[in-house]
């Protein structure tokens, strides 16, 4: 199976900074993967697909690039409602498997 | 939008079989293009890629949980279904039912569009 390692697996910043978040791929996977944000009690909710695509109706703050093996999630401007835990999914091949989670928490 | 809900028993004995439904409404499971899905995520980590269902053809399990896992679709109620045995403390989770769709533009390739609210699922004596 593909392992992500995602990474930090916390994060503390301040609502309009600008963060980042990274996953590096065991093997190459093109550009096949996800990101998802999750709020406590709440199913994980897609940001992006095929590394940059944003999902319809997500902010245009969160953006997402890299192929290959390294893949990042940038989100700008920091909203109050960004706080959440996210994950990346790589969905190259079965089985799919997830990044550890990054928490982002307010400084 | 699609719509799916998770449904099921909350209290699982050990070695007991898991058994979840997930009722879809505001769209259909029939026909091809739509993988019907089921990921669980244990408390307090990732989630985890259980499988997939799609119309007419064969599901795909996770190697992981292959020996144990069954994922059925019914066409004429639209729901879909997954059954886990011989349960253990490793098998406590709160499932989820998803649905995954074509990328416009990209054969083969496919996201996950829709997800149920999640069920918590507690295995123990």
């Amino acid at each position: 199976a593909v392992r992500v390692t995602q990474s930090p697996s916390s994060l503390s910043a301040s609502v309009g900074d600008r963060v980042t978040i990274t996953c590096r791929a065991s093997q190459g996977i093109t550009d096949d993967l996800a990101w998802f944000q999750q709020k406590p009690g709440r199913a994980p909710e897609l940001l992006i697909y095929s590394a940059s695509t944003l999902q319809s109706g997500v902010p245009s703050r969160f953006s997402g690039s890299g192929s290959g093996t390294d893949f990042t999630l940038t989100i700008n401007n920091l909203q109050p409602e960004d706080f959440a835990t996210y994950y990346c999914l790589q969905d190259y091949n079965y089985p799919y498997t997830f990044g550890q989670g990054t928490k982002l928490e307010i400084k | 939008q699609v719509h799916l809900q998770e449904s099921g028993p909350g209290l699982v004995r050990p070695s007991e079989t898991l058994s979840l439904t997930c009722i879809v409404s505001r769209g259909s499971v029939s026909g091809g293009g739509q993988y019907w899905s089921w990921l669980r995520q244990p408390p307090g980590k990732e989630p985890q890629w259980v499988g997939y269902v799609e119309d007419g053809e064969r599901p795909n399990y996770n190697p992981s949980l292959k020996s144990r896992v069954t994922i059925t679709l019914d066409t004429s109620k639209d729901h879909f279904s997954l059954r886990l045995t011989s349960v253990t403390a490793a098998d406590t989770a709160v499932y989820y039912c998803a649905r995954e769709v074509r990328v416009p533009g990209r054969l083969g390739k496919y996201y996950f569009d829709s997800w149920g609210q999640g069920a918590l699922v507690v295995v123990s004596s």
